[in-house]
């Protein structure tokens, strides 16, 4: 049973339009949430996270926010860039310290 | 500048042999984990490690092992190669702090025949 969903396979925005890449979460004690960017053929790398006790974090284009009682993040990119177009993959920390994924939406940004 | 680095970007081996992938990392990282990466399933942890000589199963250890006998190198075992372990493998390692990012390697792209 997933524990983290990304229930948009894939998104489609304008140049210097605002991407938003939504995420759900299963279990209420999560407590740290992570967003990672992923090129083909290359490993994912980090983005930005929160914590439980915040509910919005900014770095630069880049805002998470969380909505504890709605189990929902998202990820704003304002403005969008091509280079910004990847695989978005929403990550929760685990019991065990270990990340738990979901399955990633493919951003296309359109000159 | 953080490293992590897998021996083989590409690798293509026959059902039935065994297969070594090799992580190293140059950072001095407590954690390492290895996971596969597949199209609709994102990815998925097979295996993770706290320290040397310690493994922990993660969500999808069956017909993998793992060896981790100095701090900086992590190492995954396919026993038996199938071909529904083609995939592709990324190993992470981060720091003990349970809050801490992971930095991914570039992965390697498995195929079994």
């Amino acid at each position: 049973d997933q524990q983290v969903k990304q229930n948009s396979p894939s998104l489609s925005v304008q140049e210097g339009r605002i991407s938003i890449l939504n995420c759900d979460y299963t279990n209420s004690m999560f407590d740290y949430f992570l967003w990672y960017k992923k090129y083909p053929a290359e490993g994912p790398t980090f983005l930005i996270s929160i914590s439980s006790i915040k509910d919005k974090n900014e770095d630069g284009r880049f805002t998470v926010f969380l909505n504890k009682s709605a189990k929902h993040l998202s990820l704003h990119i304002v403005p969008s860039q091509p280079g910004d177009s990847a695989v978005y993959f929403c990550a929760v920390v685990g019991s065990q310290g270990n990340l738990i994924f979901g399955k990633g939406t493919k951003l296309s940004v359109k000159p | 500048d953080v490293k992590v680095t897998q021996s083989s970007r590409y690798l293509v081996k026959r059902t039935g042999e065994k297969v070594f992938l090799e992580c190293v990392q140059d950072m001095d990282h407590e954690n390492m984990f290895w996971y596969r990466q597949d199209p609709g399933l994102g990815l998925r942890l097979i295996y993770f490690s706290y320290d040397v000589k310690m493994k922990e199963k993660g969500d999808i250890p069956e017909g993998y092992s793992v060896s981790r006998e100095k701090k900086e190198r992590f190492s995954l075992i396919l026993e038996s190669a199938s071909t529904n372990q083609t995939s592709m493998y990324l190993c992470a390692s981060s720091l003990p702090a349970t809050y801490n990012e992971q930095f991914f390697g570039p992965g390697t792209r498995l195929t079994v025949l």
